[in-house]
């Protein structure tokens, strides 16, 4: 079965910093992965996704997660972070029907000046 | 185009009540995806609906039953509500079944007294 293993919960830096946030995952079946964002308050916002192809992907503000097969990894990085980037963010992998999402725990980023 | 959008936001019920949330998914797409969101947790899957039927289901007891309309907009419906159904609930859509990004709401927060 699919399961998603965020290794840190929470993860302080400061303003304009680089950041690394850990997801590995267990999958027997091809993988679709992804990042999501959840800012206090509100719903997941999709970050980035990977669905085949590259192994790197980028997200428009600036974030960016490499696929590593090897590793069962799919770590988030930010070569820097802003303030605004402080929030929730959950690792994902589809189930084995590609029906439904299987989320890790989340870990929460706090950015500080 | 709008997104997914749950109603109401907040609602308050007491143990034993019977409680039914609403979505209303992206245009265009036809599944919609309910998840639970215990505080501090990640999302926990808890159905699919795809062209008003029923494609999968988490673990979640029987209390919880929900239905697609035919202009896919669904509702979940929880009986007999516990202290621990308190929750974010989370609609999601996408535009086919499986394999593709779901697109989430802002959620409505339950709290049962």
């Amino acid at each position: 079965a699919q399961s998603v293993t965020q290794l840190d919960s929470q993860v302080p830096v400061f303003e304009e910093a680089p950041v690394e946030l850990r997801c590995n995952y267990s999958s027997s079946v091809s993988v679709y992965l992804f990042w999501y964002v959840q800012y206090p308050n509100q719903g997941l916002q999709l970050l980035l996704k990977y669905l085949s192809g590259s192994t790197l992907v980028e997200s428009i503000n600036g974030f960016e997660a490499e696929f590593n097969k090897s590793q069962t990894s799919f770590h988030l990085r930010k070569p820097s972070v802003h303030i605004s980037d402080t929030a929730e963010y959950f690792c994902a992998v589809f189930n084995q029907a590609g029906t439904a999402l299987i989320f890790g725990k989340g870990t929460t980023l706090s950015v500080s000046s | 185009d709008a997104g997914v959008t749950q109603s109401p936001t907040h609602l308050i019920k007491t143990r034993g009540q019977h409680v039914t949330l609403r979505c209303s998914p992206i245009s265009g797409h036809k599944s919609v995806s309910w998840y639970q969101q215990v505080l501090g947790q990640g999302p926990q899957f808890i159905f699919q609906y795809y062209e008003k039927e029923e494609r999968g289901r988490g673990n979640f007891p029987d209390r919880f039953s929900a239905r697609q309309f035919p202009n896919y907009s669904s509702e979940l419906n929880v009986n007999a509500l516990l202290l621990g159904d308190s929750a974010l609930y989370l609609c999601a859509s996408s535009p086919v079944r499986g394999d593709s990004p779901l697109h989430f709401g802002n959620g409505t927060r339950l709290t049962v007294t």
